[in-house]
């Protein structure tokens, strides 16, 4: 049974970094075709893709964010981590890792974990 | 600015069926995939591929394409399929992941 879960803070001030954590179970993330990868999305709003992670460590990053993100994995620990510097309240959002195979889609989610960024 | 477009909100009659599409150049060229959200829940695929189905994804849910636009069509919509259905692609370099802004379906 594969699984995701999001950890990390809740609550972040303006101009700090978040860092998350996603912990999968059921899978490696040294299989081929295999990612992880991050979405978010804001209260009452769409997703948005944020970056990705693949089996052989190469990473793509959503070209608006790119500057601000970085995402690493340590199959040793079956985490990925995902941080995001200079937050902003506008970053307020519920943050999921996602399960990539590769049939090229998200085929598993994590329950996700709201981050509200305020002072 | 979303490479994918929805329209915001749907709604159909108990056991009708339903079409929700999906539009962008990139469909052309990568398979849509799409995803179900229902209140307060995680986004759940629904479709991938060639019209594909994740296991456990009933028969109802089927796909199709036509140029630069993609569809979920629901056959015999039930209750439990009121939600959010987000479409997500590739955009059009290949390189990214895209999803459209999503469309709200409402089963009356």
């Amino acid at each position: 049974q594969i699984t995701l879960k999001e950890s990390g803070p809740t609550l972040v001030k303006p101009t700090q970094t978040l860092t998350l954590t996603c912990t999968i179970s059921g899978f490696s993330l040294n299989t081929n075709g295999v990612g992880v990868g991050w979405i978010r999305q804001p209260p009452g709003k769409a997703l948005e893709w944020l970056a990705l992670i693949y089996w052989n460590d190469d990473q793509r990053y959503s070209p608006s964010l790119k500057t601000r993100l970085t995402i690493t994995k340590d199959p040793s620990k079956n985490q990925v981590v995902l941080t995001m510097t200079y937050m902003d309240p506008v970053d307020t959002a519920t943050y999921y890792c996602a399960y990539r195979t590769d049939n090229d889609a998200f085929e598993m989610w994590g329950q996700g974990t709201l981050v509200t960024v305020s002072s | 600015s979303s490479e994918l477009t929805q329209d915001p909100a749907l709604s159909v009659a108990l056991g009708q069926t339903l079409r929700i599409t999906c539009q962008g150049d990139s469909l052309r060229n990568y398979y849509t995939y799409w995803y179900q959200q229902r209140p307060g829940q995680a986004p759940a695929l629904v479709l991938f591929g060639n019209n594909n189905r994740p296991s456990g994804v009933p028969d109802r849910f089927s796909g199709s394409r036509s140029g630069d636009t993609t569809s979920l069509t629901i056959t015999g919509a039930q209750a439990e399929d009121e939600a959010d259905y987000y479409c997500g692609s590739r955009d059009s370099s290949g390189y990214f992941y895209v999803f459209g802004p999503g469309t709200t379906v409402t089963i009356l």
